[in-house]
């Protein structure tokens, strides 16, 4: 089965420094997607970023990278000039191509960006 | 604007009630989900669609119910026989293509009284 790791509860950052958000994943299939998503205090969840598994590039989206070790099983979202809208909980998730909605979350990262 | 609504926002329901959270989406989206989100935990997924008229179980339906008889709409009723409903839900849609991200509402807040 798919398992998402987020170990870090927690984390904090000053005001336009980068931050990294760590994230790993198992799975036994070869074809994979890897989404991070933000969740501000209203609750919406908000797409922020896409890695698809062949991809050989990592995936960049303005602000947000996505470091991604296929060997390690890791994809950590990366965080350029944090701003203190960036405080949210952030969520790693991932959906295998053979079962296209199926997609499990990890717990979450509480981000906090300090003025 | 395309985007998906969730309504209400919060909900309180009474002990034994039955109670229906709307979802409704304007995108086109083929694929449409339901999650369950509990304090200080990642989403889980109680049901989904890929299609009008069709649904299947995820991990956690037991006492809910979902019904998709048009493509924009597909609300998710909490049944009595949901022990502990007391959570904050959310809905999604995609196109249902592999690869494709889903898109998510802003959200219910369900607390039973």
């Amino acid at each position: 089965a798919q398992k998402i790791t987020q170990t870090q509860p927690g984390m904090f950052v000053q005001e336009k420094e980068a931050v990294t958000l760590d994230c790993t994943y198992d799975t036994s299939d070869q074809s994979y997607g890897l989404f991070w998503y933000k969740q501000p205090s209203s609750g919406e969840m908000i797409f922020l970023i896409y890695q698809g598994s062949y991809d050989e590039q990592n995936a960049t989206e303005g602000r947000y990278s996505l470091n991604f070790q296929k060997a390690r099983k890791s994809a950590n979202l990366v965080i350029s000039a944090s701003q203190l809208g960036d405080s949210a909980m952030y969520f790693c998730a991932m959906r295998e191509a053979y079962n296209n909605n199926d997609m499990r979350f990890g717990a979450g990262t509480r981000l906090t960006v300090k003025p | 604007d395309g985007g998906i609504t969730q309504s209400p926002k919060y909900l309180f329901r009474k002990e034994g009630q039955n109670v229906t959270l709307s979802c409704e989406q304007n995108l086109n989206h083929d694929a449409m989900y339901w999650y369950r989100q509990d304090p200080g935990q990642g989403l889980r997924l109680i049901y989904y669609s890929q299609i009008v008229n069709d649904f299947q179980k995820g991990d956690i339906a037991e006492g809910y119910s979902v019904s998709r008889e048009k493509k924009e709409s597909f609300p998710l009723t909490v049944t009595s026989a949901q022990k502990n409903p007391t959570a904050f839900y959310l809905c999604a849609s995609s196109t249902g293509l592999a690869g494709d991200t889903q898109y998510f509402g802003p959200g219910t807040r369900l607390t039973v009284l």
